[in-house]
């Protein structure tokens, strides 16, 4: 089947400090990935996706590369902010599977100042 | 600008009472979704639709309706039969192939 497996939070980190939230997934056919990022009391917003494989997704100073070899789509950033604090989702979507998103179980950054 | 629209923000049910939570988007996308999630928990799929007038069960349908009787438009109904409705309720819409934008989110609360 197809599903998505993040590191477990909260994860908490210092203001300028470099950050990395695992992704895994599995998957039936050729997935495209995404990142979704949710402030509190808010909806989701796209952060970033790449399409295939060794695509780099980029926005706001956050990377995800996307690895086939690994089945990794794991999210970077050099130097957060506390404004970053915020719950972060890993997500796939198959057209087998009719693009619907298959969602991780989110991962809550905080970041202390 | 083209977005997605939930409505009310807070929702307040009393116990055996239905409630219904309005979604609407102006994005000209084919498919929406209802998604519950529930405090520090990921997503879980309660309807969706792909098309006017069709629509399939997600995960967790069991206490929930919807329609979708036009493009624009896919309103959901919390019924008695939903023991426990208290959660933070999100609707999305898509491109095909492409991710979801999101609305806000209808925080409902039983009272």
């Amino acid at each position: 089947g197809n599903s998505v497996t993040q590191m477990e939070g909260p994860v908490t980190l210092s203001e300028e400090a470099f950050l990395t939230i695992n992704c895994t997934y599995t998957a039936t056919g050729y997935p495209s990935l995404f990142w979704y990022v949710q402030y509190p009391g808010e909806g989701l917003q796209l952060l970033l996706k790449a399409t295939k494989a060794d695509d780099k997704g980029s926005n706001k100073g956050f990377e995800a590369t996307y690895r086939k070899e690994t089945t990794s789509f794991h999210l970077e950033k050099g130097s957060v902010q506390v404004s970053d604090s915020a719950v972060y989702f890993c997500a796939l979507s198959v057209m087998e599977y009719g693009n619907k998103l298959v969602f991780g179980a989110g991962t809550i950054l905080r970041v202390k100042s | 600008d083209g977005g997605i629209t939930q409505s009310p923000k807070y929702l307040f049910r009393k116990e055996g009472q239905n409630v219904t939570l309005s979604c609407e988007q102006n994005l000209n996308h084919d498919a929406m979704y209802w998604y519950r999630q529930d405090p520090g928990q990921g997503l879980r799929l309660i309807y969706y639709s792909q098309i006017v007038n069709d629509f399939q069960k997600g995960d967790i349908a069991e206490g929930y309706s919807v329609s979708r009787e036009k493009k624009e438009s896919f309103p959901l109904t919390v019924t008695s039969a939903q023991k426990n409705p208290t959660a933070f309720y999100l609707c999305a819409s898509q491109r095909t192939s492409y991710g979801y934008t999101f609305g806000s989110g209808t925080r409902l609360t039983v009272v």
